[in-house]
């Protein structure tokens, strides 16, 4: 079936660094999401994106985090500067729709911050 | 706080048996009830959903019953096979909102042969 890309799997940064996450969502999809989970809790909604806008965000979506999908290419999280607690997975999904159209998720980026 | 719970935690099952997986919600206006299923290393994928026009919903051995009333919805596996092994998530949205799904922690499934 279709698939969600997400590179880089893993991303090991110091402390006040920043750091790129990217995503090739589904070709023709319309949507695009961020998810974070941290180790043992479930996935949480960061941010949704359409059109080349952020539609929602949640609180986790701190002042530090960007996104971005500029001409069609990857769909992209920024986080500059990270934190202790940025260290997650972070997953990347993408829908046709909206509510009911199902989201297509990446395999996650594992992000480690010293 | 959490909006859709889910257990239990982790379940063992032996082959051929019905594995059963519960989550509760409190947002009496979410409407759309997915099941996601993750296998270790891949991404999670949807299973089957349900929207409240219906109380059940059915594929292949995968049922979803859902209850109104009580804010429950649960996923039966029927005859589980090793190849079930997997965590699975279930979530909550709501039409007319963005499209963001509110998961639950994840029921870990061991299916023994």
């Amino acid at each position: 079936g279709p698939k969600v890309l997400q590179i880089p799997s893993h991303q090991i940064i110091d402390m006040g660094q920043m750091v790129t996450l990217n995503c090739d969502p589904v070709s023709n999809h319309l949507y695009f999401y961020w998810y974070k989970q941290i180790l043992g809790q479930q996935m949480e909604f960061l941010v949704n994106f359409y059109n080349g806008k952020v539609m929602e965000k949640s609180k986790l979506f701190k002042d530090q985090f960007s996104v971005e999908r500029p001409d069609g290419s990857y769909f992209t999280l920024k986080i500059q500067p990270t934190a202790l607690e940025d260290s997650a997975v972070y997953f990347c999904a993408s829908s046709l729709d909206r509510v009911d159209d199902e989201q297509y998720f990446g395999p996650g980026t594992r992000l480690t911050v010293l | 706080q959490q909006q859709v719970r889910q257990s239990p935690q982790s379940l063992t099952v032996w082959e051929g048996e019905t594995a059963i997986l519960n989550c509760s919600y409190e947002d009496s206006t979410f409407d759309y009830f997915p099941w996601y299923h993750q296998f270790p290393g891949e991404s999670p994928a949807l299973l089957i959903a349900i929207r409240p026009v219906s109380n059940k919903k059915e594929d292949g051995r995968f049922t979803i019953f859902f209850n109104k009333r009580e804010k429950k919805f649960s996923l039966h596996i029927a005859d589980s096979q090793p190849g079930d092994s997997a965590t699975y998530f279930c979530a909550a949205s709501r039409t007319g909102n963005t499209g963001k799904l509110i998961f639950g922690l994840g029921t870990t499934l061991q299916v023994q042969p």
